[in-house]
């Protein structure tokens, strides 16, 4: 079993939806908690962070993390064609000496216009 | 400032040979990382580096090398390439000092196929 889970999708959306993305895991020493967004032929670029559990907002995205569940999802407001892309959700117990992440198999998102 | 450079973006191999991909980051960073995506798979950490002159196993090591002689630049060795070496490789970088350790900056991505 992967220690991260993630839904590759795809998922499609019409413009102006509200997009959930998820991911489970199995490690509980995981504390921090990212959203990497890819787009097509580049390379992965940060879009959220969280620490712990609880909720984190910035603009139309928020990230929220279910530390009991082992759960954590991305949620997109007013979603846009400029949001299609891979979703991948990233994490790792420790930010000391290396930092090593874990990820998760990406989600493809495709919203349409 | 550049960021994440790598060489070559594409390559066509034949199985048993071998070939040496080049990441070079201007940023000062001191962590280095090499990844492959795969369909399906995510992500996979190759090995990694914590500083000039020194490298580290990943998740997925078995026939690929490092060099970190450099602290911009981290080399990626194949030394007898196999069909199950087709993927695309990125390299990644991290942490200044200053800046937040979870915030990786990736490369374009080297895409490479082994025949």
């Amino acid at each position: 079993q992967k220690e991260v889970e993630q839904d590759p999708g795809p998922l499609s959306v019409p413009e102006g939806a509200i997009v959930s993305l998820n991911c489970t895991y199995s490690n509980s020493a995981f504390q921090y908690f990212m959203w990497y967004r890819q787009y097509s032929r580049k390379g992965p670029e940060l879009l959220m962070y969280t620490y712990s559990s609880g909720n984190k907002e910035d603009g139309r995205f928020t990230a929220q993390v279910d530390k009991s569940s082992k759960y954590i999802s991305l949620f997109i407001r007013d979603s846009q064609p400029s949001d299609s892309a891979t979703y991948l959700c990233a994490m790792s117990p420790s930010m000391e000496y290396g930092n090593k992440l874990v990820f998760g198999a990406g989600t493809i998102l495709r919203v349409k216009s | 400032n550049a960021g994440v450079t790598q060489t070559p973006k594409f390559r066509v191999l034949k199985t048993g040979q071998s070939m040496t991909l080049l990441c070079a980051q201007d940023m000062n960073h001191e962590y280095m990382y090499w990844y492959r995506q795969d369909p399906g798979m995510g992500l996979r950490l190759i090995h990694y580096s914590v500083g000039e002159g020194t490298t580290a196993k990943g998740e997925v090591p078995d026939g690929y090398n490092v060099s970190r002689l450099k602290k911009q630049n981290f080399l990626l060795g194949l030394e007898s390439a196999a069909p199950s070496q087709t993927s695309v490789y990125f390299c990644a970088s991290s942490y200044d000092g200053f800046s937040p350790a979870y915030e990786q900056y990736f490369g374009p991505g080297t895409r490479l196929t082994v025949t």
